[in-house]
């Protein structure tokens, strides 16, 4: 069974411009969950999408991020406009249907890097 | 809110030499504790979690006890090997997962 896979692997972009992360989750998780560490410093959370649906944004930095999940499958991450800050590592993960009170395993892509000049 | 502290790298070990990470964390309640590592090139893996008080994780030779009383869940492995160089992430969760800065570790021959 294939893992968590994003794309790319890194991106390298200049201030201003627009970049777009893709992450594709194991198949039949529903609950994906985007992070990033940004300078070496801890990972932190972004969101969280049960489906198709946003369960949890609170992590998001500010209006500049923008993240989908369309169909409840894929989810995209796009930055627009990037600044300088926004370099770092981006995080996918997903996990099966929970319950109330439990927790599942979270699998992690193995990230895009994504340096803004 | 929830938060996790583990010591800074980077760490340097000669192979077979003891290891040690310190972990605390700031939580209410009680949330699950986990160590995750991230070998070169590759993406998050589990190494170890603990979900209660006084539980013990281990894993490949790792291992970290729960202590509620300390708020603590250090890392340890007896002898590391050169195959264990990566960086290692301490993180909570209750809904969401929290995690430390990450430790690297380097193991030389």
């Amino acid at each position: 069974e294939a893992g968590v896979t994003q794309f790319p692997s890194h991106s390298v972009i200049e201030k201003g411009q627009t970049v777009t992360l893709r992450c594709d989750p194991i198949s039949g998780h529903d609950n994906l969950y985007w992070y990033r560490r940004v300078m070496g410093k801890e990972i932190k959370f972004l969101l969280h999408f049960v489906k198709e649906s946003k369960q949890d944004e609170s992590g998001m930095p500010n209006n500049r991020f923008l993240a989908e999940r369309t169909g409840g499958t894929y989810s995209t991450l796009k930055v627009q406009p990037a600044e300088l800050e926004d370099s770092g590592v981006y995080f996918c993960a997903s996990s099966p249907y929970r319950t109330s009170g439990t927790y599942n395993e979270q699998f992690f892509g193995p990230g895009t890097r994504l340096t803004v000049l | 809110g929830d938060s996790v502290t583990q010591m800074e790298g980077p760490v340097t070990l000669s192979e077979e030499a003891f290891l040690t990470i310190n972990c605390t964390y700031t939580a209410t309640g009680y949330p699950s504790l986990f160590w995750y590592v991230q070998y070169p090139g590759e993406g998050l893996q589990l190494l170890l979690k603990a979900t209660k008080a006084d539980d013990k994780g281990s894993n490949k030779g790792f291992e970290a006890t729960y202590r509620k009383e300390t708020t603590s869940f250090h890392l340890e492995k007896g002898s590391v090997q050169v195959s264990d160089s990566a960086v290692y992430f301490c993180a909570l969760t209750r809904s969401d997962m929290r995690f430390g800065a990450g430790t690297r570790l380097t193991v030389k021959p």
